[in-house]
């Protein structure tokens, strides 16, 4: 089975601070791991993927995140906020034979000025 | 660069009404996925086409619900019978089969039931 754990629902920073989003998964069969931005009344839209290739990868807008299958996290990060950042993150994990994806709960993103 | 498009972006119906959206992917996809999303969860899948195959439905999808995608390009989801429940984003994916299978999202509709 494949679920996905976001902790912290919400998550404040302050402009130019490090961003931390904690995604946790578990999988049955080595996963394939994604995380969206979505903005208000907005569609997702991927900032990165990591499909059994480097364990670091680097998304768009600044974004990148890191595969730890020893604890089966896939956390993203960014070293310096933007007040453009601010929306609502979601991770997701797919088998990589599999079809749907399976969501977390989303973690919605403040920047403070 | 045309991306994945769903029509209409919001919709207001009464309960009972029965209510359809379009979506349509990406052109060279051959899979189409259905999801529906609540206000503070995240998207959580209904169903989803390889061509024009509908090959997998969740146990969200109630009798209710049906989605078609008769020629292997854009789909419909049509719900009958609308309840307040059935309020939420509805949103469409599309992907290739092969490879990594990543999934690019429309905008979505926004539907209210009233």
């Amino acid at each position: 089975a494949q679920s996905v754990t976001q902790l912290g629902s919400h998550v404040s920073v302050s402009e130019g601070a490090l961003v931390l989003l904690r995604c946790n998964y578990s999988s049955s069969v080595p996963p394939y791991l994604f995380w969206y931005v979505q903005y208000p009344n907005q569609g997702l839209q991927l900032l990165l993927k990591y499909t059994s290739a480097a364990t670091l990868v680097k998304g768009i807008n600044g974004f990148e995140a890191e595969f730890k299958k020893s604890e089966t996290s896939f956390h993203l990060t960014k070293p310096s906020a933007h007040m453009s950042d601010a929306a609502e993150y979601f991770c997701a994990v797919s088998p990589n034979t599999g079809n749907q994806f399976y969501f977390g709960t989303g973690t919605s993103l403040t920047v403070i000025p | 660069d045309t991306g994945v498009s769903q029509n209409p972006r919001h919709k207001i119906t009464k309960r009972g009404q029965n209510v359809t959206f379009r979506c349509d992917p990406i052109s060279e996809h051959n899979r189409l996925y259905w999801y529906r999303q609540t206000l503070g969860q995240g998207p959580e899948f209904l169903t989803y086409f390889q061509n024009e195959a509908q090959l997998e439905k969740s146990r969200l999808l109630s009798d209710r619900f049906s989605a078609e995608r008769p020629k292997g390009s854009f789909s419909t989801l049509e719900i009958q019978r609308t309840e307040q429940g059935d309020s939420a984003m509805y949103l469409c994916a599309s992907s290739l089969a092969e490879g990594t299978q990543t999934q690019y999202f429309g905008p979505g509709t926004r539907l209210l039931v009233l």
